[in-house]
């Protein structure tokens, strides 16, 4: 079958690094993706991994393991602007399938 | 560009009412998704269209639910007749449809539904 699996929950403290990880299981793989989503807002794209590897973006990385349907997304110098809900996603044929998503808190 | 418009931005109708959403995409995407989010069953695809035409309608709950897509600047979902479980936000999203773009979507503020 198709899914994807990531923690429900991930709580940390402002200036730390936390990682969000998501496994996924699918035919056919196109790559991993991140997107950010606050309270009552619409989902925003945060970074794409094709290949293996780390993808960087600011205080954002994101990583794949195509071998292990692994990846996850990096977080650091976390900050209060950064607690809202993280989506992975990947693609089938045209289509983006997501997971349920990790409501991230970040405390003072 | 303004990003993807949606509107109404809440709606509030009572069970057995027609609803209809709308939706104009950024200028030149040619790929549009709508998804409807609830706490239960998160983000789910409901229909997309490619260049106007509707590839892939699974998501689609029942017949109750419709979508078109009459030019590449506006689509609407219409559900007929509403009932309180289809109380959810939904989004309306699009990409430039390319298939090196195709896991970047850009999403509208999404309509909040409430069916009483």
């Amino acid at each position: 079958g198709q899914s994807l699996e990531q923690p429900s929950e991930v709580t940390a403290v402002e200036g730390a690094i936390v990682q969000i990880n998501c496994t996924y299981q699918t035919s056919g793989f196109y790559g991993l993706s991140w997107y950010q989503q606050h309270d009552g807002g619409a989902p925003t794209f945060l970074s794409y991994n094709a290949l293996d590897g780390l993808e960087e973006t600011g205080r954002f990385s994101s990583f794949l393991s195509r071998s292990d349907s692994y990846g996850y997304l990096l977080l650091q110098e976390l900050q209060m602007k950064d607690s809202a809900s993280y989506f992975c996603a990947y693609r089938d044929g045209g289509k983006l399938i997501f997971g349920q998503g990790t409501e991230l808190s970040v405390k003072p | 560009d303004a990003g993807v418009i949606q509107s109404p931005r809440h709606e509030v109708t009572e069970m057995g009412q027609e609803v209809t959403l709308r939706c104009k995409p950024i200028s030149g995407h040619n790929s549009l998704f709508w998804y409807r989010q609830t706490m239960m069953r998160g983000l789910e695809l409901l229909i997309y269209f490619n260049n106007n035409v509707p590839i892939d309608d699974s998501g689609m709950p029942e017949d109750r639910f419709s979508a078109k897509m009459p030019n590449a600047s506006f689509s609407t979902l219409k559900i007929q007749p509403s009932e309180p479980r289809d109380s959810a936000v939904y989004f309306c999203a699009s990409s430039p449809g390319l298939a090196s773009s195709y896991n970047e979507q850009f999403f509208g503020p999404g309509t909040r539904l409430t069916v009483l």
